[in-house]
Formats: structure tokens, C-alpha cells, sequence
């Protein structure tokens, strides 16, 4: 069982270039989310989709743009790197009214 | 202030010891509320899932949920050096909102051999 799949796991970027994080999953879920985790600040929300067709901002969406490409996948784009988005970016899926998060195993970005 | 404060550790403990985790929350309106379980590099996995005041046990953990005092724990009885790794708590709101989780910082736990 895959679950969440995230690519790339690790990307090197310099300030001003851009970038695509994608992510799929396979348990039929409606809600997708992208959040990233900073040492010692726990997962901030960035984006969420409740189902196909929208999306939300989350608690840190600037710099940040998404789309919800069909009910499997939730890609997440930086427009225009800046070393602030260093981070782990996690993608994850949840049952539509549901709590529980699935997680992928994240990617790592340092921008330069 | 957060709305959810989690104690930070870290925590050391010997094998076969009683931990408890603990966080407490501001918004009255958490109805969900979780402890995610993340080792180094991966990703938090669902360790507990509870939406309402009381205990829930599951081998040996133990979640507890006190809304009136906003408080909630887990506890690991007989702890093993698997369970080192950093627990983060989690709270979402009832409905549409219930998978926007907020989440604490997290403790990380080291259970010594």
C-alpha cells in the first residue's frame, strides 16, 4: 500500500527559482493538505483542498500556490524560491469531516 | 499565545518507565483531537484518535481528553526503546474543518536500553 506519495524527497533550489512538490494518494480520500515543519514549530498549514475543484488557504500560504489536478493529486509550487521556505514539506489525506491526517514521508527543500 | 502549547522535553527515560505527554489548547470549539508519532526523517503517523472527553487505550498507550480543563495526555506504559521518537498532538475543529489539524510543537522522547 503506497498511501501518500510525495516527489521529489530532497530538492536544492537558489533564491528566485521555482519549483513543483507533487503528491498522490491512493485511499479514495476527498481532503488534501500541504504543510511544513520547521525545527522546534511543529506543522503549519499551508494549503488544503476539501475536495476536487477547491482549495483554501491554510495558517502560511504566502509564496505558495497550488492545485488540486484531480481527487488523487495536490501539487504545491514556489513560485519564487526564497531561503525562508527552507523546510520539510509534508503532503497529506484525510476522509472528508474526518480528523485523522495521513501523511507522506515529505520532502526536504533547502533554498540557497 | 498558540492554541496549542505542548510540553517541549525532551524527555529521557529508561525502559519499562511510565511516560506521560501533554498538551493544553485555547479554542473551545476542538473536537477531534490526536497524537501523531514521527521518527527521524519520516513522516507523523497516527498513533491515537479520540473526539470526545474521556480515556482511550490501545495496547499500551493511553489517550485522555479533559475539555473542561482544555488538557489532554498520552500516556506509554512500559516504554521501549522502539518508542523513542517525537510525539506531536493535534486538535481540528468539528465538520468541514476536521482535517485542518493544529498541531503542537512536539516532545521528542528517548526510551534508554
Amino acid at each position: 500500500n503506497a498511501g501518500v506519495t510525495q516527489t521529489p524527497k530532497f530538492q536544492v533550489l537558489k533564491t528566485g527559482q521555482s519549483m513543483t512538490l507533487q503528491c498522490a494518494q491512493d485511499m479514495n480520500h476527498n481532503s488534501m493538505y500541504w504543510y511544513r515543519q520547521d525545527p522546534g514549530m511543529g506543522l503549519r498549514l499551508i494549503y488544503y483542498s476539501a475536495s476536487e475543484g477547491t482549495t483554501d488557504k491554510g495558517e502560511v500560504p504566502n509564496g505558495y500556490n497550488v492545485s488540486r489536478l484531480n481527487k488523487r493529486e495536490f501539487s504545491l509550487r514556489l513560485e519564487s524560491a526564497a531561503p525562508s521556505q527552507t523546510s520539510v514539506y509534508f503532503c497529506a489525506s484525510s476522509e472528508a469531516g474526518l480528523g485523522e491526517l495521513f501523511f507522506g514521508e515529505g520532502s526536504r527543500l533547502t533554498v540557497l | 499565545q498558540k492554541e496549542v502549547e505542548q510540553d517541549p522535553g525532551p524527555l529521557s527515560v529508561p525502559e519499562g518507565a511510565i511516560v506521560s505527554l501533554n498538551c493544553t489548547y485555547s479554542n473551545s470549539a476542538f473536537q477531534y483531537f490526536m497524537w501523531y508519532r514521527q521518527y527521524s526523517r519520516k513522516g507523523p503517523e497516527l498513533l491515537m484518535y479520540t473526539y470526545s472527553s474521556g480515556n482511550k487505550e490501545d495496547g499500551r498507550f493511553t489517550a485522555q481528553v479533559d475539555k473542561s480543563s482544555k488538557y489532554i495526555s498520552l500516556f506509554i506504559r512500559d516504554s521501549q526503546p522502539s518508542d523513542s521518537a517525537t510525539y506531536l498532538c493535534a486538535m481540528s475543529e468539528w465538520g468541514t474543518n476536521a482535517g485542518k489539524s493544529t498541531f503542537g510543537d512536539g516532545t521528542t522522547l528517548t526510551v534508554k536500553p
